[in-house]
């Protein structure tokens, strides 16, 4: 199985900040990444798919990099609503799909 | 657009088999070009994909719960649905249904919609 591991595991910020998430896979995915924002209580939303093509209807101010192993979600200028978990998932190879643990972003 | 919506027991008893079914309306699930996923997080953990289903009834399940694993789809009523068996505590979880896109190669890529979750506490 590819193992997706994220960093930090959570971390703490300030609304107007500029945010980096990183994800780390156990082996090449090429770009098949893809990554979500999760409040508590409610369902994954898809923010970007193919490690950097933005969802429609997600801000402007997220944006995917990477490929093979290293990937990063940013978000340029943090906004309240982005307190949340982000994930990472690969859909190179399976089964099993997987998720990276998840990053938590806190108001600091 | 479409979207997904989870139904079933909140409360399973240990050993017995946890049943879910995932209503998706705004679209038909006989369409094609999708396959239709049960994703699984544990409380304060992160998310476990547990398997999917074409609508031509083809499964792929995760070798972890493959054993325990079964996702059918009525493609009549436009849902699908999940079993768990010998369900222990560890099974625990919210249970999404979620929507993911088939590629050109036939393979499953990122999911989108998701259902809201359900969670199915599994206890004596």
């Amino acid at each position: 199985a590819i193992r997706m591991t994220q960093s930090p595991s959570s971390f703490s910020a300030s609304t107007g900040d500029r945010v980096t998430i990183t994800c780390r896979a156990s082996q090449g995915i090429s770009s098949y990444l893809a990554w979500y924002q999760q409040k508590p209580g409610k369902a994954p939303k898809l923010l970007i798919y193919a490690a950097s093509t933005l969802q429609s209807g997600v801000p402007s101010r997220f944006s995917g990099s990477g490929s093979g192993t290293d990937f990063t979600l940013t978000i340029s200028c943090l906004q309240s609503e982005d307190f949340a978990t982000y994930y990472c998932q690969q859909y190179y190879s399976y089964p099993p799909l997987t998720f990276g643990g998840g990053t938590k972003v806190e108001i600091k | 657009q479409v979207q997904l919506q989870e139904s079933g027991p909140g409360l399973v008893k240990p050993s017995q088999t946890l049943s879910l079914t995932c209503t998706v309306s705004g679209g038909s699930i006989s369409s094609g070009g999708y396959y239709w996923s049960w994703i699984r997080q544990h409380p304060g953990k992160g998310l476990e994909w547990i398997g999917y289903i074409y609508y031509s009834g083809s499964t792929y399940y995760n070798p972890s719960l493959k054993s325990r694993v079964t996702i059918s789809v009525d493609t009549s009523k436009n849902q699908f649905s999940l079993k768990l068996s010998s369900v222990t505590a560890a099974d625990t979880a919210v249970y999404y249904c979620a929507r993911g896109k088939r590629r050109s190669s036939g393979q499953n890529n990122w999911f989108d919609p998701w259902g809201q979750g359900t969670l199915v506490t599994v206890s004596s």
